[in-house]
């Protein structure tokens, strides 16, 4: 399975954007980038998922480079409530391995 | 609310006992997933059930076992626990057995094993 790299941890600013990267250098071309977060010890939550083009919904933007070899979950206008530690999960199979994921934190 | 239903929230027992964990997936939902979460860790991948057959093993023990039932509920045993036990024990359903991430996530049952 390809794995994935992110920070352990980043601050932003409410109000700001936080911009969350993600290095999956040994993804195969048809393994798919998840985003998830999980908000204190709450059940993880689903955000954006994406092949090859960049995709939004109404969380957040996904940013997937040109090789797929990194991407970047970019929330628009961070709030408090945005604190949690974000998972990205590079999966085509069964096996759905969380990594440790950056625990990002938005400061007032 | 995820729809994906865990039982019991909380849970005391001592070592060496046995415990059931239960699962009810989201209604439609052929897909479970067992995660543990020992503290202030991350998400351990145990094991992973499609329409009642066992799809993939992750890191889960031996004293560990699970099945997914006709109805699709799903059932985690811990045997013969020990301290290092004690974890939130996630649950999580998908309508798909395989290709895709989409997980929907119920709240946890807190093990703690004294």
């Amino acid at each position: 399975d390809a794995k994935t790299t992110q920070p352990t941890s980043m601050d932003c600013a409410e109000g700001r954007a936080a911009n969350l990267p993600c290095n999956h250098s040994t993804i195969s071309g048809n393994e798919y980038v998840y985003w998830y977060r999980q908000i204190h010890s709450q059940g993880p939550q689903y955000i954006i998922h994406g092949l090859k083009n960049n995709e939004t919904n109404e969380m957040a933007s996904l940013i997937i480079t040109e090789d797929r070899k990194s991407s970047t979950l970019i929330l628009p206008h961070a709030t408090l409530r945005d604190t949690a530690v974000y998972y990205c999960i590079v999966i085509n199979n069964n096996d759905m391995r969380f990594g440790a994921g950056t625990r990002l934190t938005v400061k007032p | 609310d995820s729809g994906v239903t865990q039982t019991p929230k909380h849970l005391i027992t001592a070592t060496g006992q046995r415990v059931t964990l239960r699962c009810s997936p989201r209604s439609g939902d052929l897909s479970v997933y067992w995660y543990q979460q020992s503290l202030d860790q991350g998400l351990q991948f145990l094991i992973q059930y499609y329409n009642g057959e066992e799809r993939a093993k992750g890191n889960i023990l031996e004293r560990f076992s699970a099945q997914q039932f006709p109805d699709l509920h799903s059932e985690l045993n811990l045997s013969s626990l020990e301290l290092g036990d004690s974890a939130l024990y996630f649950c999580a359903s998908s309508p798909r057995t395989s290709g895709s991430g989409e997980l929907f996530f119920g709240e946890g049952s807190r093990l703690t094993v004294l």
